[in-house]
């Protein structure tokens, strides 16, 4: 499809494992953005790239949250030595920068997003 | 979420209006940003605003005060596919990312 894809769609876990969730931006989109939603609460925002370079860590709760993406396209946000607070549904979004005559209105456009639970 | 306030339930008949508040922090303002999310499912772009006034799109209008930092989501003709979360994101200007409300739960009833 044309949309962002992310993968799996559940995860579930043993508190203290490591988990990798995958992001397939819409193809062309420069931005990618990592955000966490827990139940009946807004987005909260992760972490930012445009294209490889992560221009924006200050959202990733500790230093067991990492992400990358080293070719500027798929994303993988990787979560170490989980924790029962780390469930939580991970959204991934990607966006242009530029719409047409330069105007910074692009939305960002989500994925389904991955369904964690540590157990 | 960081200073951004709208309620938290409301309640609708098919066939009416119903209008969404949503109030924001204006230091480093540069847009504000509506989007309606079914439970379980990816949030969707409905509008944007970033200079004062009011942007029509078909059932779907915002509107947007810069000086007030407010903003509110009109929808018109309400149907029961409309029940949804509807959340209210503002972008700062050094940075590209959102700051999401916690979401309006709009039930439409017949």
């Amino acid at each position: 499809g044309a949309g962002v894809s992310q993968s799996p769609r559940y995860k579930v876990a043993k508190r203290g494992q490591d988990v990798a969730l995958r992001c397939d931006p819409i193809s062309g989109h420069v931005s990618l953005f990592w955000y966490q939603q827990a139940l009946g609460q807004g987005p909260e925002f992760l972490t930012y790239f445009q294209n490889e370079a992560q221009l924006d860590k200050s959202g990733l709760p500790s230093d067991r949250f990492f992400a990358e993406r080293p070719e500027g396209s798929v994303s993988t946000l990787k979560i170490q030595r989980t924790q029962q607070e780390d469930s939580a549904v991970y959204l991934c979004a990607s966006s242009r920068i530029l719409g047409p005559g330069g105007a910074f209105n692009q939305p960002q456009h989500f994925g389904d997003g991955t369904r964690l639970s540590i157990l | 979420g960081q200073n951004i306030d709208q309620p938290t339930e409301m309640t609708a008949t098919e066939g009416a209006i119903v209008q969404i508040n949503c109030t924001y922090q204006t230091s480093g303002f540069n847009g504000l940003f509506w989007y309606q999310q079914h439970a379980g499912e990816a949030p969707t772009f409905l509008s944007y605003n970033v200079l004062d006034g009011l942007e029509e799109k078909g059932r779907f209008s915002s509107f947007l005060s810069r000086s007030k930092g407010y903003s509110y989501l009109l929808l018109k003709e309400l149907q029961m596919k409309d029940s949804a979360s509807y959340l209210c994101a503002s972008r700062r200007s050094a940075t590209n990312k959102l700051i999401f409300g916690t979401g309006t739960l709009l039930a439409v009833q017949p």
